[in-house]
């Protein structure tokens, strides 16, 4: 089993700030089958990067991802209000599909 | 569009087998390359993968769960069932349904349902 590492836990930043969230695989984890989310209180999350760098649809180009093998990378680069969330990374490439424990993005 | 939706109960006891639904629209699961999957959250915890089952009905579990969980398809009623037994206290979460596909986002969980709260509870 792949286990995530997210770090830090919690990030405490301003809006305009740029954001820096980490996810460590205990593993190498193909870069085609990372994934990383947002959660918003009382919300499902959503889907912001597959294949640790696509942007998926709809998602602002101040998100990006990078990353390859055990580390991997959530940047978003100037932080709107609408950002502060909980991030996830995900792998998606070989069973079970293992979450990170999730970074919390708050408001400074 | 691509909408997924979770049912079941609310409410359930300790040591009772948790039946949920998963209907969804917008696509098959009779295609090549997808996937629906479930995952859970506990209040305030992070996510946790549960399930999948592929198109050609092929299914993983959760090593840690995987006594526990069942997971099947019915294509005809587009429609994705998990059971859960022995279900404890600790089973308390919100249960997501998720679509996943080899052809639009890499395997990732790109639509989810709302999710479904389950309490354990006497």
């Amino acid at each position: 089993e792949i286990v995530l590492t997210q770090s830090p836990g919690t990030l405490s930043l301003s809006p305009g700030e740029r954001a820096t969230l980490s996810c460590r695989a205990s593993q190498s984890v193909s870069s085609n089958y990372l994934a990383w989310y947002q959660q918003k209180p009382g919300q499902a999350p959503r889907l912001l990067i597959y294949g640790a760098s696509s942007r998926a649809t709809g998602i602002p180009d101040r998100f990006s991802g990078s990353g390859s093998g055990t580390d991997f990378i959530l940047t978003i680069s100037r932080l709107e209000p609408e950002d502060f969330a909980v991030y996830y990374c995900q792998q998606c490439g070989s069973s079970p599909f293992t979450f990170g424990q999730g970074t919390k993005l708050d408001i400074k | 569009q691509i909408t997924l939706k979770e049912s079941g109960p609310m409410l359930v006891k300790p040591t009772q087998t948790l039946t949920l639904t998963c209907t969804f629209s917008g696509f098959s699961l009779s295609t090549s390359g997808v996937s629906v999957g479930w995952i859970r959250q506990p209040p305030g915890k992070a996510l946790e993968w549960l399930a999948l089952i592929y198109w050609d009905d092929d299914k993983r579990y959760s090593p840690s769960l995987k006594s526990r969980l069942t997971i099947t398809k019915d294509t005809s009623k587009n429609q994705v069932v998990l059971t859960m037994t022995n279900m404890d206290p600790v089973d308390t979460a919100t249960y997501y349904c998720a679509h996943r596909s080899s052809h639009t986002s890499n395997w990732s969980f790109d639509y989810w349902g709302q999710g479904t709260l389950v309490s354990v509870s006497s």
